[in-house]
């Protein structure tokens, strides 16, 4: 079964800095990944996802995250964060021919003035 | 486009009432249906899953149950209802398996008294 590693917890970044959220998946085949994001009291939205192809995927609000197979990574970085990218973000992945997405547990993003 | 609706957005219950919380999708047909669940200050647990009318594969052992008695409705259920039964609740839908995203609603947030 798959499952993803976020390693930290809580984030806390100054306004206009850059921005790298760490996300570490275990599958034994190529997997299917996905990035979400989640303001507080609301739902989960999609921010990107990697299928196949080109290893650096772009998505919604400026974010991009890049596929390394030899690491089974899939960081997601921004290069400057605005105060309302404050919010909670969730890497997941499934296997193929799977209905089930596994999350990580997630990262708390804070943005300082 | 596709839209999902959950209700209600919140929800306060004493200890040992029943629940029903409802979840519908509109402009998509046949799809994949999930309830999660998210207690405080934590990931995204699986409750349960339906790939069609009247199947549903639970995930977690506990008092609660789904239906699906439509396409696109799917209920979580509970006869009786505990403190840890508090968390917020999320429904979400995809179509086909595994490289499909899956979108979510926006929740409800459930207290037990």
């Amino acid at each position: 079964a798959q499952s993803v590693t976020q390693p930290d917890i809580h984030i806390t970044v100054s306004e206009g800095a850059s921005l790298e959220l760490r996300c570490n998946y275990s599958y034994g085949a190529t997997p299917y990944l996905f990035w979400y994001v989640q303001s507080p009291g609301q739902g989960l939205q999609l921010l990107l996802k990697y299928f196949s192809g080109d290893t650096l995927v772009q998505g919604i609000k400026g974010f991009e995250a890049e596929f390394k197979r030899s690491q089974s990574s899939f960081n997601l970085r921004k290069p400057s964060v605005h105060w309302s990218d404050a919010a909670e973000y969730f890497c997941a992945v499934v296997g193929s021919n799977d209905y089930k997405l596994s999350f990580g547990a997630g990262t708390t993003v804070t943005v300082r003035a | 486009s596709q839209t999902i609706h959950q209700w209600p957005a919140t929800l306060v219950q004493p200890v040992g009432s029943p629940l029903s919380l409802e979840c519908t999708v509109e402009g998509t047909s046949n799809p994949n249906l999930y309830w999660y669940r998210q207690a405080a200050g934590r990931g995204l647990q699986l409750l349960f899953y339906s790939v069609g009318i009247g199947q549903i594969s639970s995930e977690v052992p506990q008092n609660l149950s789904a239906s699906r008695p439509q396409d696109r409705q799917f209920i979580l259920s509970s006869k009786k209802l505990l403190l840890s039964d508090s968390g917020f609740y999320l429904c979400a839908w995809s179509i086909g398996v595994s490289n499909q995203p899956q979108h979510f609603g926006d929740g409800t947030r459930l207290s037990i008294l």
